[in-house]
C-alpha cells in the first residue's frame, strides 16, 4: 500500500530564509507522480510542484524546487528566498500509476504547518 | 478559466439528516475526485469519477455516494449524518495528462450538529 509520510508536524523560518520540508513515500508501483500542495487557512490546495518517478532531473517552479532522493524515497521541498505569504499547511502526496497522467487517487501526508516570521 | 467551483461553502447539519454537495470542474476536465479532511485523519480519497463511471473508490461507509453527470459536474451526497462526518470536503478536477492536472476547489465545510 502507498503511504506518505511528513515528520515535521510544524517549521519555522525567518523571511527571505530558505527552508526544507520532509516527505518520504513508500510504493511498490515503480511508476508513480509526486505532488506538493499548499494549503492556506482558506482551505483551498493550491499545486506547487510535480515530479514523476521516472524524471530525471529534479523538478523546480520559481522559489520552490523539489529534492528528489529516488533510492530513499525522499521527496523534499525546498522554498527559497520565504515570503510571509508562504505561511500556510504544505501537503505532500503521491498518486501511483502511468507517468505523464493526472487521474487517480491521491494519498496525502500528515501535512507540515510552515510559518515564516519578518 | 474558471477553476473548480464547489457549493456550498459552509452546511450546518443535524445527525440523521442527508446532504448533497456539488463540484463544477474546470471546463474540458472529465474526472472529478473527491477527498475528505478531517483534523484526526488528514486528507482521505472518497472516490473518484470520469465520464460519469466510478473508477475508484477509498475505504467509507455505503452512507458516501456520488455521481458525475454528463456535463462532468458531480455531487456526492451523505446519507444519516454523523458528527464524525464533520470536515472539509474537497473535490478535484483533472484533464487526462500533465502532472499538473489536479485542481482543486476551495471546499464545502460541513459541520454536523
Amino acid at each position: 500500500a502507498q503511504k506518505i509520510t511528513q515528520t515535521q508536524p510544524g517549521m519555522f523560518v525567518q523571511e527571505k530564509e530558505a527552508v526544507t520540508l520532509d516527505c518520504t513515500y513508500d510504493t511498490s508501483d515503480p511508476s508513480y507522480g509526486l505532488f506538493w500542495y499548499k494549503q492556506p487557512s482558506s482551505g483551498e490546495m493550491i499545486f506547487l510542484i510535480y515530479q514523476g518517478s521516472y524524471d530525471q532531473q529534479n523538478a523546480t517552479e520559481g522559489r520552490y524546487s523539489l529534492n528528489f532522493q529516488k533510492a530513499r524515497k525522499s521527496a523534499n521541498l525546498v522554498i527559497s528566498a520565504s515570503q510571509l505569504g508562504d505561511s500556510a499547511m504544505y501537503f505532500c502526496a503521491m498518486r501511483e500509476g502511468p507517468g505523464g497522467t493526472s487521474y487517480g487517487k491521491l494519498t496525502f501526508g500528515q501535512g507540515t504547518i510552515l510559518t515564516v516570521h519578518p | 478559466k474558471a477553476g473548480v467551483t464547489q457549493t456550498p461553502r459552509y452546511l450546518i447539519k443535524t445527525r440523521g439528516q442527508q446532504v448533497t454537495l456539488s463540484c463544477s470542474p474546470i471546463s474540458g476536465h472529465r474526472s472529478v475526485s473527491w477527498y475528505q479532511q478531517t483534523p484526526g485523519q488528514g486528507l482521505q480519497f472518497l472516490f473518484e469519477y470520469f465520464s460519469e463511471t466510478q473508477r475508484n473508490k477509498g475505504n467509507f461507509p455505503g452512507r458516501f455516494s456520488g455521481r458525475q453527470f454528463s456535463n462532468s459536474r458531480s455531487e456526492m451526497n451523505v446519507s444519516t449524518l454523523e458528527l464524525g462526518d464533520s470536515a472539509l470536503y474537497l473535490c478535484a478536477s483533472s484533464g487526462m495528462t500533465g502532472g499538473r492536472g489536479y485542481t482543486f476547489g476551495s471546499g464545502t465545510r460541513l459541520t454536523v450538529v
